[in-house]
């Protein structure tokens, strides 16, 4: 099946700074990716569909300065974390569509000290 | 959007079944079951699509019905390794992907 990575796998940084996560299609294309965050005990959140060459698209409530999805390539998804505060922690997926399949990468957990 | 999954939370003797169910307030053209255990990514077990037929994976199988826009999991003579959360999936026309609520299965010896 089709590969999907994440990196980092985890990351701690201090309450202030940018986090860049990145999510990478291993062995195929991906015009489309989606990023979804999970609080511990809680379902996966989509947050934004990510889409190649042209702007991301956000879910209500998600605000988009906060987190800067940025499509570069076929096989590349950045999410930004700007400006992070301890309630950004979390852990964070991202995942790519094929065909009617999704595929995950392993995940991102972010804490914010 | 998200789907509503019911029960929350079970907890099975090695052996036993368990059913899991799973509804949409929205039509659906596809459903997607997910187990997850804590700290990794989702594992895909199975999608159900529309008119499809009952799906299988080793004894977890899953049926999808379309009129009531619902879907369950049926998890037959449960093993230990079945234990994780379970979620179901749903897409939309825009090839968004959601996930359900959660169940919680704990299988114990």
């Amino acid at each position: 099946g089709a590969v999907v990575s994440q990196h980092p796998s985890r990351v701690i940084c201090k309450s202030g700074t940018s986090v860049k996560i990145e999510c990478r299609s291993l062995d195929f294309q991906a015009t489309t990716m989606f990023w979804y965050r999970q609080f511990p005990k809680k379902s996966l959140m989509l947050m934004a569909t990510s889409n190649e060459g042209s702007k991301a698209t956000y879910e209500q409530g998600v605000e988009k300065d906060k987190f800067l999805i940025n499509h570069a390539s076929l096989t590349l998804s950045t999410l930004t974390v700007t400006s992070a505060h301890p309630e950004d922690s979390s852990f964070y997926i991202c995942s790519a569509p094929v065909f009617s399949e999704q595929f995950f990468g392993p995940g991102t957990r972010l804490t914010v000290l | 959007q998200q789907p509503v999954q019911s029960p929350q939370a079970v907890i099975l003797r090695e052996g036993e079944d368990a059913v899991i169910n799973c509804s949409s307030s929205k039509a659906l053209y596809s459903v997607h079951w997910y187990r997850q255990k804590h700290g990794e990514a989702p594992v895909f077990l199975m999608i159900l699509l529309k008119g499809g037929e009952q799906m299988r994976h080793e004894k977890i199988s899953a049926s999808f019905n379309e009129k009531k826009q619902q879907s369950s999991l049926y998890l037959t003579a449960s093993q230990l390794s079945y234990s994780g959360t379970y979620f179901c999936g749903t897409e939309n026309t825009g090839n968004q992907f959601y996930f359900g609520t959660g169940t919680s299965l704990t299988v114990i010896p």
